[in-house]
């Protein structure tokens, strides 16, 4: 079965912890990508990484952090940072880069 | 240049009609124009995506339309139903960058 796991689907920090957000993907696909999702402002590509050990910096990449170890994880680092870190984190993969873009299930992080 | 412009905000539809949503861009490279379904809690799904060298596709109740000239492009859904009930985005790119998406409309159809 294949698709986009991320775990988990609900996290709650303390403010000044650093949190990691799991993203797995069994497509085979090349690129992977992190947007995040607040309400009225559609979704904002934070990082995406077209290949293993190489990725780019989005929109709004500061306060996070990401690495490509492995075609099938691309794990998402929210830093104490990040200003406002409370929001909807959605994972994606394609292929080729940048079409057909297919999205995980989400995990909601709240900070406070 | 780089912003896709999304309309409505919101639509309430009564079931069995027509939900029309419209999306505008500025830059005429852009190659690529898929549409997402997204229900509350969940990631959004691919839903319907078109090429500018076509100026309708459809894919059962839901059609593309592409205006190259006036570049826009506008989802239809056809005999909307209560299922439908969603956040809808028009997303855009060209070659090698990266998607850039509406801020989405949350359709609502009444039974």
């Amino acid at each position: 079965d294949g698709g986009i796991t991320q775990s988990p689907k609900y996290l709650f920090r303390k403010e000044g912890q650093n949190v990691t957000l799991s993203c797995e993907q069994n497509l085979n696909h090349d690129a992977m990508y992190w947007y995040r999702q607040d309400p009225g402002q559609g979704l904002r590509l934070i990082y995406y990484s077209q290949i293993v050990n190489d990725f780019q910096k989005g929109d709004i990449a500061e306060g996070y952090s990401v690495s490509r170890e492995k075609k099938e994880s691309f794990p998402l680092t929210v830093t104490s940072a990040q200003k406002n870190p409370t929001a909807f984190y959605l994972c994606a993969s394609s292929n080729p880069p940048m079409y057909e873009q297919y999205f995980g299930p989400g995990t909601r992080l709240t900070v406070t | 240049q780089q912003q896709v412009k999304q309309s409505p905000q919101s639509l309430i539809v009564q079931k069995g009609g027509i939900s029309i949503i419209n999306c505008a861009y500025e830059n005429t490279a852009f190659d690529y124009f898929p549409w997402y379904q997204q229900f509350p809690g969940k990631g959004p799904a691919l839903l319907i995506a078109i090429r500018p060298d076509v100026s309708e596709k459809k894919e059962g109740r839901f059609t593309i339309s592409f205006n190259k000239s006036a570049k826009q492009f506008s989802l239809h859904i056809m005999d909307s139903q209560p299922g439908d009930s969603a956040t809808y985005f028009c997303a855009a790119n060209q070659a090698g960058t990266a998607l850039i998406f509406g801020k989405g409309t949350t359709l609502s159809v009444s039974s």
